[in-house]
């Protein structure tokens, strides 16, 4: 079975823009979550979404955003790139939505803002 | 506010010793994981614990989960050069849905 693959792999882009990162889950898994990782914050949670809906959301400004589509396959998108959101943002699918579900990871879109 | 907290942050040692990674929260988790990550990749999950005092063995790794849920520890026996990378507990909070609270990550190299 496939894993969790995300596009582009890397993606520099400059203030301003806006960029969007693309996730295709494992197959059969419908719930996706993302995440964003930094030096100094560590991984920190973005939004979780489960059949096309967002299900829970993180402590991120609205310029971060995202959806899911009929296929489970999901987007985020960030709009006016600050220099501070250049990360490796991680995409993640689990089979269900509860806690108790296992997620896997992608390898992840790094990011760089300039 | 970081709702767990891993010790150390940093460990450099030498292969065929033994450590402990420390995972602690004031807050209650329905369950918790831990994660292995490589530079440039996702993390890749090594075990799940959901019951109070459980302990978990994956060959040269231990993995506890203290009895009330609250903290956990990762002990690797003989460390090896292929265990280098980043160790992440990771947690559901109870009542907190899907979202995953990951740990402030824990550095490991082991050096022949």
């Amino acid at each position: 079975k496939a894993g969790v693959t995300q596009t582009p792999r890397y993606l520099i882009k400059t203030r301003g823009q806006q960029v969007t990162l693309s996730c295709s889950p494992i197959s059969g898994h419908r719930s996706v979550s993302w995440y964003q990782q930094t030096p100094g914050q560590g991984l920190q949670f973005l939004f979780e979404y489960f059949s096309e809906t967002q299900r829970n959301k993180g402590n991120f400004p609205g310029r971060f955003s995202g959806r899911q589509f009929s296929n489970s396959r999901s987007e985020m998108n960030v709009s006016t790139l600050e220099l501070g959101d250049s990360a490796l943002y991680l995409c993640a699918s689990s089979l269900a939505r509860t806690g108790s579900y296992e997620q896997y990871f992608g390898p992840g879109t790094r990011l760089t803002v300039t | 506010t970081q709702l767990l907290e891993q010790s150390p942050q940093f460990l450099s040692i030498q292969e065929g010793e033994n450590l402990t990674v420390y995972c602690n929260s004031s807050s209650v988790f329905s369950s918790l994981q831990w994660y292995r990550q490589e530079p440039g990749e996702g993390p890749v999950l090594l075990v799940t614990v959901v019951t109070g005092g459980e302990v978990k063995k994956l060959k040269r790794l231990t993995f506890q989960f203290g009895d009330a849920r609250k903290d956990s520890s990762l002990h690797i026996t003989a460390a090896q050069p292929g265990d280098t990378g980043l160790y992440l507990c990771a947690g559901w909070v109870t009542g907190g849905g899907n979202k995953l609270t990951f740990g402030t990550g824990t550095q490991l190299k082991v050096e022949l």
